[in-house]
């Protein structure tokens, strides 16, 4: 049962370099979400998808960017990344869109560090 | 500012003992809460989810409440295990939306 990976588990990059997060999930759910998780704050939601080529918006989507051609991968790439950027970033995933009906089953999430 | 407060920051308990952690939420309308555990470098993991009609639900030795009307619910773990160690969060739902708490870090020491 593998569930939900995410890779790599530690990333460290320097500003202005293009990093691609991977995320993988065998469940064959429709919604994936991607997330990012700083000290003191909530997790917050940065881009979703409901299938394959359907994404949108989250919370805070700028330099972000996010593509879906297969229902199990959902990378998320920072295509100049920024101090800013650094972060803990989770994947999640679910069956429904209405999260009270299902939770989201979440990865183990990739440390990003941008020096 | 975040709709989703979480008290205390964290918190240190002997094993064995019992601890309560508070939520408090202006999200409005709100449909459903969830809390979550997570434990140091995974991802969060659902525990509980209640209902706004709902005042309590328990899985295992965690039992979360939930006041609607004054927008607060708790976690309240009994007899604490050294596996009880990690981040609780609080997660209101409205609609499709979540709104995440900080978070609350408890340490269960021998």
């Amino acid at each position: 049962d593998a569930g939900i990976t995410q890779s790599p588990r530690y990333k460290i990059t320097e500003t202005g370099r293009q990093v691609t997060l991977m995320c993988h999930q065998t469940w064959s759910h429709s919604y994936m979400f991607w997330y990012r998780q700083d000290l003191g704050h909530g997790l917050r939601l940065i881009y979703y998808s409901a299938a394959a080529d359907i994404t949108d918006k989250g919370e805070v989507p700028d330099g972000y960017v996010v593509s879906r051609s297969k229902t199990e991968n959902f990378p998320l790439t920072l295509e100049s990344a920024t101090r800013s950027q650094t972060s803990v970033y989770f994947c999640a995933s679910s069956k429904y869109r209405d999260p009270g009906n299902q939770p989201q089953h979440f990865g183990d999430g990739t440390r990003l560090s941008i020096l | 500012k975040n709709q989703v407060e979480q008290s205390p920051q964290s918190l240190i308990i002997l094993e064995g003992k019992n601890c309560t952690l508070q939520c408090n939420y202006t999200v409005s309308p709100f449909s459903n809460l969830r809390w979550y555990k997570q434990d140091t470098g995974r991802g969060p993991v659902s525990l509980t989810i209640m209902t706004f009609s709902e005042n309590t639900k328990s899985n295992g030795r965690y039992t979360a409440t939930l006041d609607a009307d004054t927008k607060q619910s708790s976690l309240h773990i009994t007899a604490s295990q050294l596996s009880d160690s990690a981040s609780y969060i609080c997660v209101v739902i409205n609609d499709y939306k979540l709104s995440f708490g900080a978070g609350t870090t408890v340490t269960v020491r021998a």
